[in-house]
């Protein structure tokens, strides 16, 4: 069966430290691998996919992630988190069907 | 760029009234869908279509129906509304089945039934 872990609720960083958003898959097959950002009472926003090639996923406002087959985790990570970057995350697999995670919220304290 | 717009973004309404939340994307993408959101339990799928007239059940589609009429707009239907079906509702689309674009989002209609 498909399936996508968050397994923190939530994530307290300090400004300027560097970040890391867990997530691991189970799906049969080859992921499609997502990962959303959700701010206050807005919907989801893409950030970046993983679909095949290089490990190392470069997305927007400097967020990349991680993507290990042996591991089935995409984790999400930043160098340098900004306050700004406080928001809810949700990991998200495409295999036959789309599969949300429960989302992750990140506290980026100033 | 893709625009998907949720007709409310807030809405009151009371137990026993029939309810439509109403959804409209301008990219002519073929798949549209309903979620419900609520706290600790993510995103859940109601209902989705892969084309006009067509839909499908997602995981919670109990006191839901829904309507797609023309491509562009999906409507999300709570036949008798209940005070358990108060959450916030997102409506995303995709271009088609299998594709690996990601969904787009509408901003969402936080929903409160009294």
């Amino acid at each position: 069966a498909q399936s996508v872990a968050q397994p923190e609720d939530q994530v307290n960083v300090a400004e300027g430290n560097p970040l890391t958003v867990k997530c691991t898959y189970s799906v049969s097959g080859n992921p499609y691998l997502f990962w959303y950002v959700q701010y206050p009472n807005r919907g989801l926003q893409f950030l970046l996919k993983y679909i095949t090639g290089d490990n190392l996923v470069k997305g927007s406002y400097g967020f990349e992630a991680e993507f290990n087959k042996s591991q089935t985790s995409f984790h999400l990570k930043k160098p340098s988190a900004l306050v700004s970057d406080s928001a809810l995350y949700f990991c998200a697999v495409r295999g036959g069907k789309i599969i949300f995670g429960k989302g992750t919220r990140l506290h980026i304290l100033p | 760029d893709v625009k998907v717009t949720q007709s409310s973004r807030y809405l009151v309404k009371r137990t026993g009234e029939k309810v439509f939340l109403e959804c409209v994307q301008d990219m002519d993408h073929e798949n549209m869908f309903w979620y419900r959101q609520d706290p600790g339990l993510g995103l859940r799928l109601i209902y989705f279509s892969y084309d006009v007239k067509m839909k499908e059940k997602g995981d919670i589609p109990e006191g839901y129906s829904v309507s797609r009429e023309k491509k562009e707009r999906f409507s999300l239907i709570l036949e008798s509304a209940s005070t358990n079906q108060t959450s916030m509702y997102l409506c995303a689309s995709i271009w088609g089945p299998g594709h690996n674009q990601p969904q787009h989002f509408g901003d969402g209609t936080r929903l409160s039934i009294l």
